[in-house]
């Protein structure tokens, strides 16, 4: 089982349209969780922090439940420029020093 | 301040040739990481490094060396490439002990091998 997974995708959806990405950790000791956005062959870039109590982001909202170890992310209004695909990341407890990537949820907005 | 950079972006290699990707990082970053990234795959750790002078095997090290003689430097090595490491390679850098500091990407290298 991987430490992170994720739904491959590809979800296609319209513009205006609100959509979850769901993501599950198998590590119950991990610390931080994190959601990038990798754009199509460029390098993976930080679209926010997942925080216990939630937090926003204008359009995007990140949850976390720790006892389902589960990680969302929701985007409200897509945007075309929404395209791409988004990593569900996991910093696992003990050594702090390796981040545990997703293979990633792919995202096309269709005008 | 140029964060992670790459060199070179792109490269085209023979068969049993040798060649170097270099990383270098200008925030002080102890930790520093190597990945590849094929078509439809995730990201998969090459090899990391957690100081200057200290480096670690990932999930996928065979065929790959690598050195880090300087803190701000993390080099790539290729001794006999082969086809199968034809791919696109990251690299990585993170701040020490900080567990809610997240890790920047450099701009990656783009690798054939025929």
């Amino acid at each position: 089982r991987k430490e992170v997974e994720q739904d491959p995708g590809p979800f296609n959806v319209p513009e205006g349209a609100t959509v979850a990405f769901n993501c599950t950790y198998s590590n119950s000791a991990s610390q931080s969780f994190f959601w990038y956005r990798q754009d199509c062959r460029k390098e993976p870039k930080l679209l926010m922090s997942v925080y216990s109590s939630g937090n926003e982001d204008g359009r995007f909202t990140a949850q976390l439940n720790r006892a389902s170890q589960y990680i969302s992310l929701l985007i409200r209004d897509s945007k075309l420029s929404d395209s791409a695909t988004y990593l569900c990341v996991a910093l696992p407890g003990g050594g702090y020093n390796k981040l545990i990537f997703g293979a990633g949820t792919r995202l096309a907005v269709h005008p | 301040n140029a964060g992670v950079t790459q060199t070179p972006k792109f490269r085209v290699l023979k068969t049993g040739q040798s060649m170097t990707l270099l990383c270098a990082q200008d925030m002080n970053h102890e930790y520093m990481y190597w990945y590849r990234q094929d078509p439809g795959m995730g990201l998969r750790l090459i090899h990391y490094s957690v100081g200057e002078g200290t480096t670690a095997k990932g999930e996928v090290p065979d065929g790959y060396n690598v050195s880090r003689l300087k803190k701000q430097n993390f080099l790539l090595g290729l001794e006999s490439a082969a086809p199968s490491q034809t791919s696109v390679y990251f690299c990585a850098s993170r701040k020490q002990g900080v567990t809610t500091d997240t890790q920047y990407f450099g701009p990656g290298t783009r690798l054939t091998v025929l």
